[in-house]
């Protein structure tokens, strides 16, 4: 079992769509989870950080379910700039490991 | 305030050839970290240094690639010799806290 599993999409939504993404991993000792947001043929820029209370940002939440090992990305009310793929990131002993990345595309 | 600065952007060899990449991170970040980005997948962590020391290269494939960070700032990757399969965008990161600030990469292709 990959310590990081996303489901590569696409996800493919109108725009005004509420969209969400999870992303699992494997080991309970990980201790720091982040979203980061990759547009085509650029580099992964941080989107926001995750935490068991919950992080919300604009239209962003995230949120981290330990017991059940998984992080998840809402995209509320989504916008054609939206489209990107997004990477979650466990940290385990301070060396991250990368999802595969989730595709997002929204249409008009 | 600079970004992370990588070397050459694009880069074309052929397979067995040597070839080297360069990396400079943002000022006082004391992490850098190198990875492998292959089209479609997420990037696979392939060295990670604390200043000038390895914290992790697990998955650093030690018989064709090396890296260096000599003086805790600027690193090299270099590849020798390069496979087809090495083909991939190679990205360099640094951070001062959990947040990782990456360079614009540098795309190999091996013919």
């Amino acid at each position: 079992r990959k310590e990081v599993e996303q489901d590569p999409g696409p996800f493919n939504v109108p725009e005004g769509a509420t969209v969400a993404f999870n992303c699992t991993y494997s080991n309970s000792a990980s201790q720091s989870f982040f979203w980061y947001r990759q547009d085509c043929r650029k580099e992964p820029k941080l989107l926001m950080s995750v935490y068991s209370s919950g992080n919300e940002d604009g239209r962003f939440t995230a949120q981290l379910n330990r017991a059940s090992q998984y992080i998840s990305l809402l995209i509320r009310d989504s916008k054609l700039s939206d489209s990107a793929t997004y990477l979650c990131v466990v940290i385990r002993s301070y060396i991250p490991t990368f999802g595969r990345g989730t595709s997002l595309i929204v249409h008009p | 305030e600079a970004g992370v600065a990588q070397s050459p952007r694009y880069k074309i060899i052929e397979k067995r050839q040597s070839v080297a990449f360069w990396c400079n991170p943002i000022s006082g970040h004391a992490t850098l970290y190198w990875y492998q980005q292959i089209l479609g997948q997420g990037p696979k962590l392939l060295i990670q240094f604390q200043n000038n020391g390895v914290v992790d290269d697990s998955q650093l494939p030690k018989d064709r690639f090396s890296a260096e960070r000599l003086k805790g700032v600027d690193s090299t990757l270099k590849i020798q010799p390069a496979k087809l399969e090495d083909s991939a965008v190679y990205l360099c990161a640094s951070s001062l806290e959990a947040e990782q600030f990456f360079g614009p990469g540098t795309r190999l292709t091996v013919l």
